[in-house]
């Protein structure tokens, strides 16, 4: 099975600031990876495919970039309604496989 | 609009099986893969296994084989899950996911989550 290791974990960042998640493969998977964006208590939803295609309705201050097995989501301006736990996906082969998550709350 | 819709919470005995199903409307059933993903209390997200409803061919994630059958109801478009041999480790909440039409692991939609609680 294909390993997905997210950083950090977790991070506190002010309304405002620019932040940044990483997600490594453990063997290359092209683009075929996705991220989640999860707020607490609810289904996580498809924030961006492909590595770096926006879904329809997510605010430019989102992008996603990477191939291979190096992988990276950025928030120009965190706004209030980001928080919450992101996840990276690949989907280059079953099982898919999920990171381990990314806590992202306001300091 | 795309919706699915997941029964109700359920409380297991271990050892015990749970079957939960996943309502669909809004688009045409056979068409998209359906997912099963789960996320254990404070914990991340697993994908289970998911079913072609066109085909009834079901795979799955082998920390699952043999516990797990996905199936489906054309006649109601709905997907369902049942786990077998209920550990205590199977409480998580079970979330149904539809997958695009181009490419079936965008799990694009996705239900409200249905806990299940395994206790003694």
């Amino acid at each position: 099975d294909i390993q997905m290791t997210q950083s950090p974990s977790s991070l506190s960042a002010s309304v405002g600031d620019r932040v940044t998640i990483t997600c490594q493969a453990s063997r290359d998977i092209g683009t075929s990876f996705n991220w989640y964006h999860q707020k607490p208590g609810k289904a996580p939803h498809l924030l961006i495919n492909d590595a770096s295609n926006l879904e329809p309705g997510v605010p430019p201050r989102f992008s996603g970039s990477g191939s291979g097995t190096y992988f990276s989501l950025t928030i120009s301006s965190l706004q209030p309604e980001d928080v919450g736990t992101y996840y990276c996906q690949h989907y280059i082969s079953l099982p898919l496989t999920f990171g381990g998550g990314t806590k992202v709350a306001l300091k | 609009q795309v919706q699915l819709v997941q029964s109700g919470a359920e409380v297991k005995k271990p050892g015990a099986s749970v079957i939960i199903s996943c309502k669909t409307s809004g688009f045409t059933f056979v068409d998209y893969y359906m997912h099963w993903v789960r996320q254990a209390p404070g914990l991340g997200l697993e994908w289970m296994g998911m079913i072609n409803p066109k085909y009834n061919h079901a795979t799955y994630s082998e920390n699952f084989q043999g516990r797990l059958t996905i199936s489906r109801d054309t006649s109601t478009s709905t997907a369902s899950m049942e786990l077998s041999s209920l550990g205590f480790e199977d409480t998580a909440v079970y979330y149904c996911a539809r997958g695009r039409a181009t490419v079936t692991a965008h799990l694009g939609n996705w239900g409200q989550g249905t806990l299940v609680t395994v206790s003694s």
